[in-house]
């Protein structure tokens, strides 16, 4: 079975200042897509980037932007910038070639004026 | 589009109860996901539908909890009978393909005192 796991809780970070969440998974497929989802204090998950595991290039949205190791099983996500409106919780999620979608713990990144 | 649609937003119930939360998924998406959130245990799933038909639903915490897809546009999670235990936040997702991102609803707060 596939297992998500973002080891650090809590993370804070300066604004403006750059800021890496750690994620690692473990799979036996070798097709799967990863994303990052942001949750703010309304609840809402919104996607925030998606890689597709067979592309090499690691893919950036903005500010943002992940480091894709495949043979590690590693996918952190870098944020650059960082604004206020950043503070949120963090999900990891990977879905499989069978279409489940699981989530990893969660890390709730604080920005510090 | 509206959007993932869950209902009601907030239910607050007494131990024993029987509970129904619902979900209308983006309409053409043919993938749908039920969620727990609570901050001991993250973001579980709990079943996911695959057109209509529950696919992996080794996430069901037991007996107490069904979920039901009679259609495209309409699945239900049914607690009976609910517990304090059962308290937590409620998603439901959707995506059109195996391979995209799967589209939240704002989630349903259950509180079962």
């Amino acid at each position: 079975a596939q297992t998500v796991t973002q080891s650090q809780p809590e993370m804070s970070v300066q604004e403006a200042e750059t800021v890496t969440l750690s994620c690692t998974y473990d799979t036996s497929e070798s097709d799967y897509y990863l994303f990052w989802y942001k949750q703010p204090p309304s609840r809402q998950m919104i996607l925030v980037i998606r890689q597709e595991a067979y592309k090499q290039q690691n893919a950036t949205e903005n500010r943002f932007s992940v480091n894709f190791q495949k043979a590690a099983k590693s996918f952190s996500l870098k944020i650059s910038d960082s604004q206020l409106g950043d503070a949120a919780m963090y999900f990891c999620a990977y879905r499989s070639n069978t279409g489940k979608l699981i989530f990893g713990q969660g890390t709730t990144l604080q920005v510090k004026p | 589009d509206a959007g993932v649609i869950q209902s009601p937003r907030h239910e607050v119930t007494e131990m024993g109860q029987e509970v129904t939360l619902r979900c209308k998924p983006i309409s053409g998406h043919n993938s749908l996901f039920w969620y727990r959130q609570t901050m001991m245990r993250g973001l579980e799933l709990l079943i996911y539908f695959n057109n209509n038909v529950p696919i992996d639903d080794s996430g069901m915490p037991e007996d107490r909890f069904s979920a039901k897809m009679p259609n495209a546009s309409f699945s239900t999670l049914k607690i009976q009978p609910s517990e304090p235990r059962d308290s937590a936040v409620y998603f439901c997702a959707s995506s059109f393909e195996s391979d995209t991102e799967a589209f939240f609803g704002q989630g349903t707060r259950l509180t079962v005192v």
